[in-house]
């Protein structure tokens, strides 16, 4: 089992909706994680970064960590066609000294 | 611009050849680290420093591959003897700590002929 599991995609949304992306995580020990967003051949970009439970919000973002069931998201509100990238979920493992990622998720936003 | 910077953005080798790739982290960020991404996965973790010591390394990291951050500021990473499974996109980060967000630069994305 990985210990970082993400739906591939990709997902299709039309412009304006609002974006649910999920992770399941396998350790309940994991409690630092973070969700980039990457464009086509670039590096990654930190846009969310939770400890523990709860909700984070940031603008239209909003990451949520459920403990209970080891399920982390990432909602995107009004989505914009320059929202379309792939979008991967970490967790912080080894003492907090390097990240472990899904395998991404890719995000198409259409007008 | 102070962000994460990679050096080069693009390299083409060809099998055989040895590679050297330059990071240079966010100035006052005292971790470095190393991931590799292949097309459609996620980046995988490589090797990681505090300031100049490299702290650990991962399996992935085979004896081909060395990385060195002199006076704990830019890091290399050289892939020697290159195979066709070595292209991919390396990615450097940097943190200021254990537990603290990693920034990545823009990558350089490998392709071994």
């Amino acid at each position: 089992q990985k210990e970082v599991e993400q739906d591939p995609g990709p997902l299709s949304v039309p412009e304006g909706a609002i974006v649910s992306l999920n992770c399941t995580y396998s350790n309940s020990a994991f409690q630092y994680f973070m969700w980039y967003r990457q464009y086509s051949r670039k590096g990654p970009e930190l846009l969310m970064y939770t400890y523990s439970s709860g909700n984070k919000e940031d603008g239209r973002f909003t990451a949520q960590v459920d403990k209970s069931s080891k399920y982390i998201s990432l909602f995107i509100r009004d989505s914009q066609p320059s929202d379309s990238a792939t979008y991967l979920c970490a967790t912080l493992t080894g003492g907090g000294n390097k990240l472990t990622f899904g395998t991404g998720t890719q995000l198409k936003v259409e007008l | 611009d102070t962000g994460v910077s990679q050096d080069p953005r693009h390299k083409i080798t060809k099998r055989g050849q040895n590679v050297t790739f330059r990071c240079d982290p966010i100035s006052e960020h005292n971790r470095l680290y190393w991931y590799r991404q292949t097309l459609g996965q996620g980046p995988e973790f490589l090797t990681y420093f505090q300031n100049e010591a490299q702290l650990e390394k991962s399996r992935l990291l085979s004896d081909r591959f060395s990385a060195e951050r002199p006076k704990g500021s830019f890091s290399t990473l050289e892939i020697q003897r290159t195979e066709q499974g070595d292209s991919a996109m390396y990615l450097c980060g940097s943190s200021k700590g254990p537990y603290n967000e990693q920034f990545f630069g823009p990558g350089t994305r490998l392709t071994v002929l």
